[in-house]
């Protein structure tokens, strides 16, 4: 069936450093995607959003890049920090009568100091 | 304000035995979703209700049934518990259609 999937299971990165977290998916119509930041013993908490009219948008440290050419999205950290390690989901956001969410496996993010 | 509430927030079952998971919502939010994470995976939809209907059903087996109440708080059931339920059970709420937030969840463990 059709799904969203991490590139790797595992990141590390040196605090400072920028870090880009990668997600693929495979039905073209997909047009809303979520990332989503787990930490231990929580529930997922929403980043930062994308629809399929733009190629990039911005927060707070953090920038989405879409590529609907090659069905592929980015979840870049600039600057990352100890309080940024944690499990980063990509999510496909879903209205079929019901509004559900498609996750990818995640990505461990681990920041060493 | 308080955000999603979900209790218990952990549990020990033994296999064959029934559970009741109860989620409040974020005051305001008439949708109440529940998604099934097993550890080192992404969580998976199972239900979404909206107004004490049924929205939509992800791929779980009929052991698995909710409600929504008048106040909008939810229940997650599941009858004949499998060692493969074990899981963390996630309860999000939303205003129709708009960002879902989620709770911390209730760790079940099946033995």
């Amino acid at each position: 069936g059709e799904s969203v999937g991490l590139h790797l299971p595992t990141l590390s990165v040196q605090e400072g450093d920028n870090s880009i977290i990668n997600c693929a998916y495979s039905n073209s119509a997909s047009d809303y995607f979520i990332w989503y930041k787990q930490e231990s013993g929580k529930g997922p908490q929403f980043i930062i959003d994308i629809r399929s009219n733009m190629d990039k948008r911005q927060g707070q440290r953090v920038t989405v890049l879409l590529n609907k050419t090659v069905k592929h999205l980015s979840l870049q950290i600039a600057a990352t920090q100890p309080g940024d390690s944690a499990v980063y989901f990509c999510a496909e956001n879903r209205v079929q009568g019901a509004q559900k969410l498609v996750f990818g496996q995640g990505t461990r993010l681990t920041i060493n100091p | 304000d308080a955000g999603v509430t979900q209790s218990p927030t952990h549990l020990i079952k033994t296999r064959g035995q029934h559970v009741t998971l109860r989620c409040s919502p974020i005051s305001g939010h008439k949708s109440v979703s529940w998604y099934q994470q097993v550890l080192g995976q992404g969580p998976q939809f199972i239900f979404q209700y909206y107004e004490k209907e049924e929205r939509g059903r992800g791929n779980f087996p009929d052991r698995f049934s909710a409600r929504q109440f008048p106040n909008y708080s939810s229940e997650l059931n599941v009858n004949a518990l499998l060692l493969g339920d074990s899981a963390l059970y996630l309860c999000a709420s939303s205003r129709h259609g708009e960002e879902l937030f989620f709770g911390s969840g209730t760790q079940l463990s099946v033995l």
